[in-house]
């Protein structure tokens, strides 16, 4: 079992959809990232969280420390919100980042 | 202001050759990643730098590869007699410091192909 698990995998919505994308994952953990790598493209972090929510835009994050769980959503998507969107935790007991599999995310205009 | 910057974009070599890909890092970031990242995969850790030292290389595939910061700055990352299997992109980020909450800036990568 993957420490960090996403879904879903892919998806797939039309351009002005609420877009919710889940993270899981089952370590002690002191942050979460959320971040978005384009097609051919580096990483860029979007948020990171320790704890409760955060927004920026049309972004929006949630953390359940309690549950091991966290949501990115995405409210009035785009076409240009298209993009994989990449959960990674950082553990308590080091610095490195165990990365989820990724969330292949396209929206249709 | 600028942030984390990787040369080449793009590296093409043939096996057996030696490559370096170079990690410019934030400015006053003292802790370097770098990662690797397949086809179809997430990235995978590699080496971590806090200042001029490598804290923990113990994601380095094999001897074949080696990373330096000399100054606390700058980052290689050395490949010899790359292989097949070297190709993927080579991502470095850096983040104030090591410990703590501190987020990590990731440059754009460096795309290797080893022919």
């Amino acid at each position: 079992k993957n420490e960090v698990e996403q879904s879903p995998q892919n998806l797939t919505a039309q351009e002005g959809e609420f877009i919710t994308i889940n993270c899981s994952y089952s370590v002690g953990i002191s942050a979460l990232h959320w971040l978005q790598q384009h097609p051919g493209g580096g990483i860029v972090s979007l948020f990171m969280l320790s704890s409760g929510k955060k927004k920026h835009g049309r972004l929006i994050a949630t953390i359940n420390i309690q549950e091991k769980h966290s949501s990115l959503h995405i409210t009035a998507s785009h076409p240009r919100d298209s993009a994989v969107y990449i959960c990674a935790v950082r553990m308590d007991s080091n610095y490195q980042l165990i990365w989820g599999a990724g969330t292949k995310l396209i929206i249709k205009p | 202001g600028a942030g984390v910057s990787q040369t080449p974009s793009n590296k093409v070599t043939e096996k057996g050759k030696y490559v370096e890909l170079r990690c410019d890092p934030i400015s006053g970031h003292t802790a370097l990643y770098w990662y690797r990242q397949s086809l179809g995969q997430g990235p995978e850790f590699l080496i971590y730098f806090q200042g001029t030292g490598a804290a923990d290389d113990s994601g380095l595939p094999n001897d074949r590869f080696f990373a330096v910061r000399p100054e606390g700055s700058v980052s290689t990352l050395k490949i010899q007699r790359t292989e097949r299997g070297d190709s993927a992109v080579y991502l470095c980020a850096s983040s104030r410091a090591g410990t703590g909450y501190n987020e990590q800036f990731f440059g754009p990568g460096t795309r290797l192909t080893v022919l």
